[in-house]
């Protein structure tokens, strides 16, 4: 059984500063993994894809992965109330093809003005 | 449209009835899951379409779940006499492929609700 963790939170922090993000994985032989943000009532929506171990930035986001510990993490700086919403943890099997993501239960977060 | 299109977006069933969700995917893109989100949870994958063809069922729950996607583009997701413990968020995403990656993208959801 594949399984992503993350802790449910609620994470608050205040506006400005940094929120960091945690999931671990069970498949040793995952490929991909992906950050998703979820507003409440609505679908997830990508906001960071990471293929190799190591950080990718994007703007005021931050993915980070380490394949030999099986963690990926995201830092979001100088957050905004507009990044309150869930985050998803995805991870697939392979880069392309037909395996389906699996997800974490997500973490909520909560940015205090 | 420009992006995967759900429907119906709410849907209220008696248990014991039968509903027919309904997904169409961004125009071109080959590949179509579904997944299932009970509330407070993430998505749990139920099934994956290529063009036509099921390649992956082994997310459905039960056999009163049944996915079809008979022209490989719009497809529907079948659940026969509803149980309460069906009420959930059930998402349809489609991907494309750009290089060796594939992205996937999610509609909006169709929320059903079993009483």
């Amino acid at each position: 059984q594949k399984e992503v963790e993350q802790n449910s939170g609620p994470l608050s922090v205040p506006e400005g500063a940094i929120a960091s993000l945690n999931c671990t994985y069970s498949d040793r032989g995952s490929q991909s993994f992906f950050w998703y943000r979820q507003y409440s009532g609505k679908s997830p929506e990508l906001i960071m894809s990471i293929y190799s171990n190591g950080d990718k930035e994007d703007g005021r986001f931050t993915a980070q992965l380490n394949k030999a510990s099986q963690y990926v993490s995201l830092l979001i700086r100088d957050s905004q109330p507009s990044d309150s919403a869930t985050y998803l943890c995805a991870v697939k099997g392979t880069v392309s093809g037909n395996t389906p993501l699996v997800f974490g239960k997500g973490t909520r977060l909560s940015v205090i003005a | 449209g420009a992006g995967v299109s759900q429907s119906p977006r709410y849907k209220v069933a008696k248990r014991g009835q039968d509903v027919a969700l309904r997904c169409d995917p961004i125009s071109g893109h080959v590949s179509l899951f579904w997944y299932q989100q009970a509330l407070g949870q993430g998505p749990e994958f139920l099934t994956y379409f290529q063009n036509e063809a099921q390649l992956d069922k082994s997310g459905l729950p039960s056999d009163r779940f049944f996915a079809e996607r008979p022209e490989g583009s719009v497809s529907t997701l079948k659940i026969q006499r509803t149980q309460q413990e069906d009420s959930a968020v059930y998402l349809c995403a489609s991907s494309f492929r750009q290089g060796a990656i594939d992205t996937i993208y999610f509609g909006e959801g169709s929320w059903l609700t079993v009483v």
